[in-house]
């Protein structure tokens, strides 16, 4: 059960798009379309963002996009707002009612 | 409003035992899985341990297998974890979250803070 494998950060500028990338393996990331995103402010609880690989909760903005290909998970972020700036964490289903995050990303508006 | 509380939490010698509760209010709780999970100051996410609805099913991370019990109350609409022989690496603030890991966690408590030293 090892964590799934972050970027430990990314950046980009306002209006620009980034891309998180989240990487499991055959048993996790790569046989289930279970991984969920999760956006952290300091000092906040997590944020639901993502879940079912690229389904958005009611109130996501639809600038928050997810996807998946092999053992790899994405977090797509388009139109980058100064209020993304937060840290952003993957997690994914890894059978036998078991759950794995992975290290989680920082993520810099410049 | 939908609200997850949690408490119990507090500073505990190696090797002591702590039980954490998890308050819910504003949702049917009992159509829900529930979780803990966890996260070391400075250090990122870990889920520690999930349960299904009626607490037919559960599952633990395997750095607390053997050592840390959930269960919940449907009647109170409460969650709980039971943690025992605790270790240093057990410090974390706790979080309660609504969903397991077959789901996701769409709601979140606060947390309490576990400290594991002497």
């Amino acid at each position: 059960q090892s964590a799934l494998t972050q970027p430990a950060s990314v950046s980009g500028s306002p209006g620009q798009s980034i891309t998180i990338s989240c990487t499991g393996t055959s048993s996790d990331v790569g046989s289930y379309n279970l991984v969920s995103w999760y956006q952290q402010h300091p000092g906040k609880a997590p944020k639901l963002m993502i879940y079912e690989g690229s389904k958005r909760p009611s109130g996501v903005s639809n600038r928050f996009s997810g996807s998946k290909s092999g053992n790899t998970a994405s977090l797509t972020i388009s139109g980058l707002q100064a209020e993304d700036e937060a840290d952003y964490y993957c997690c994914s289903y890894a059978g036998s009612s078991k759950g794995v995050f992975g290290g989680g990303t920082k993520l810099t508006v410049l | 409003e939908v609200q997850l509380v949690e408490s119990g939490g507090g500073v505990v010698r190696p090797g002591g035992s702590l039980r954490l509760s998890c308050a819910a209010s504003g949702f049917t709780f009992d159509d829900y899985g529930m979780s803990w999970v966890r996260q070391a100051p400075g250090k990122g996410l870990e889920w520690v341990s999930g349960i299904n609805w009626n607490g037919g099913s559960t599952g633990y991370a395997d750095s607390v297998k053997g050592r840390f019990t959930i269960s919940r109350d449907n009647a109170k609409n409460s969650l709980y974890l039971q943690m025992n022989s605790l270790r240093a690496e057990d410090t974390a603030l706790y979080h309660c979250a609504r969903g397991i890991p077959e789901d996701a966690f769409d709601i979140w408590g606060q947390g309490t803070m576990v400290t594991v030293s002497s």
